[in-house]
Parts: C-alpha cells; sequence; structure tokens
C-alpha cells in the first residue's frame, strides 16, 4: 500500500526566500507525480506533473524534481511571495488508473 | 474553457438520510476521480471511471457510497443513509486519460452530516 509522507508539514518564512518542500512515499512502481496547491476552503490546483520517466519539471518559479527509485520528489520554490502561502500536496499516481495518493501536505506561510 | 463543476458547492443533511453529489468533467476528459477530504484522514481515492470500462470501486469506504457516470460525461456520487462520519469535502477530478495525464480538481462538495 502507497503511504505518502510531507515534510516540514508547515513552514513559515520570510519573502524572498528559496525553499524546498520534501516528499517520500514507500511504493516506487509509480506512473507519474503531481504537486498541487490547494487554497483555504478551495479545490487543487495542479502545479506540476512529472511523468515516471522524467527527472524534473519546471514552470516558472517552481520546480519538481523525481527520485523514482528512491522514493522522493522535492518541489523548490524560488523567491518565494506572500501569494504562494498555500498547502502544497504531493501525490504519486499509480501505473493504470493514475489514482492519486495524498500526502498530509506541507502548509506555507510567506510572511511580507 | 470550463473547468470540472461540482454541485451543490454546500449540503448539509441529517443522519439517516440520502445524498446526491453532482459532477460536470472537462469536456472531452474521458477519466474521472472522485476523492474525499477530511480532516481526520485528509485526501483519500473513492472512486474512479475511465471511458466504458468497469469503474475502480476499491476506495469507497462503505456498501453505503456508490457511484455513476452516465454517457461517460456526468458522474453522481450517493451516499446513502448518511453518519456523521460521512463528513468531508468531496472532489471530483478529470483528466485526458488515466495513468499519466493531468489530473484537474473541481472546487468540491462540502457536506455536513448532523
Amino acid at each position: 500500500k502507497q503511504e505518502v509522507t510531507q515534510i516540514p508539514a508547515a513552514l513559515s518564512v520570510p519573502e524572498g526566500e528559496n525553499l524546498v518542500l520534501n516528499c517520500s512515499f514507500t511504493d516506487s512502481a509509480i506512473y507519474n507525480l503531481q504537486w498541487f496547491r490547494q487554497d483555504p476552503g478551495k479545490g487543487l490546483t495542479s502545479l506540476l506533473l512529472i511523468q515516471s520517466s522524467q527527472r524534473e519539471q519546471t514552470s516558472g518559479r517552481l520546480n519538481a524534481s523525481l527520485d523514482k527509485s528512491s522514493g522522493r520528489s522535492t518541489l523548490y520554490i524560488a523567491a518565494s511571495q506572500p501569494g504562494d502561502s498555500a498547502t502544497y500536496l504531493c501525490a504519486p499516481g499509480s501505473s493504470n488508473t493514475g489514482k492519486l495518493i495524498f500526502g498530509q501536505g506541507t502548509t506555507l506561510q510567506v510572511k511580507p | 474553457g470550463a473547468g470540472v463543476s461540482q454541485s451543490p458547492s454546500n449540503k448539509v443533511t441529517e443522519k439517516g438520510k440520502d445524498v446526491e453529489l453532482r459532477c460536470d468533467p472537462i469536456s472531452g476528459h474521458t477519466a474521472l476521480y472522485w476523492y474525499r477530504q477530511s480532516l481526520g484522514q485528509g485526501l483519500e481515492f473513492l472512486i474512479y471511471f475511465q471511458g466504458n470500462s468497469a469503474p475502480d470501486k476499491s476506495g469507497l469506504p462503505s456498501d453505503r457510497f456508490s457511484a455513476e457516470r452516465t454517457g461517460g460525461s456526468v458522474s453522481t456520487l450517493t451516499i446513502q443513509r448518511t453518519q456523521q462520519e460521512d463528513s468531508a469535502v468531496y472532489l471530483c477530478a478529470s483528466s485526458l486519460g488515466a495513468g499519466g495525464a493531468t489530473q484537474y480538481f473541481g472546487p468540491g462538495t462540502r457536506l455536513l452530516v448532523l
């Protein structure tokens, strides 16, 4: 059974800092991995999707890496802004159905 | 284009009543997923539909939960004889296909069982 752990559970940083969110998963037989953000009371917004054959994906100030063999992914946020404050969720996808198994998330606060 | 929509956005019901939650996926998306987000359990998979294939119901917590997808588009999640532990946000997602495609989520239905 896939288990996903995200560290840290919460993070508070001043504006402008670069930061790294960590995700580990127990079953390396994944098809892909998605990173999402969730704002309070809202649904999930997809940030990045990494296929199992890829090592990283970039979108603007975000960079996600994937080390499938060791069961790890990281989300790097450059030059953080107050608007980045949200909960970030990591979700590896299973091979044939794509169903996602979610971590508990990292709640980020970026202070002006 | 339009994203995934869900209705109602909020639902309050009494214990023992049945509820229906609706999901309209993005047009052309063949895969549809239901997830549940609760304080104690986090975000968990419930059920998956892909085209005309048999759905993957492995995440449904009990036989009080069922879902259908009509015409390969709209889906309805039904909870019979609701219990207080069913209180959660029910999220629907769709994707172009299974496996490697990005899943796009709707805003969710917040269910409160009194």
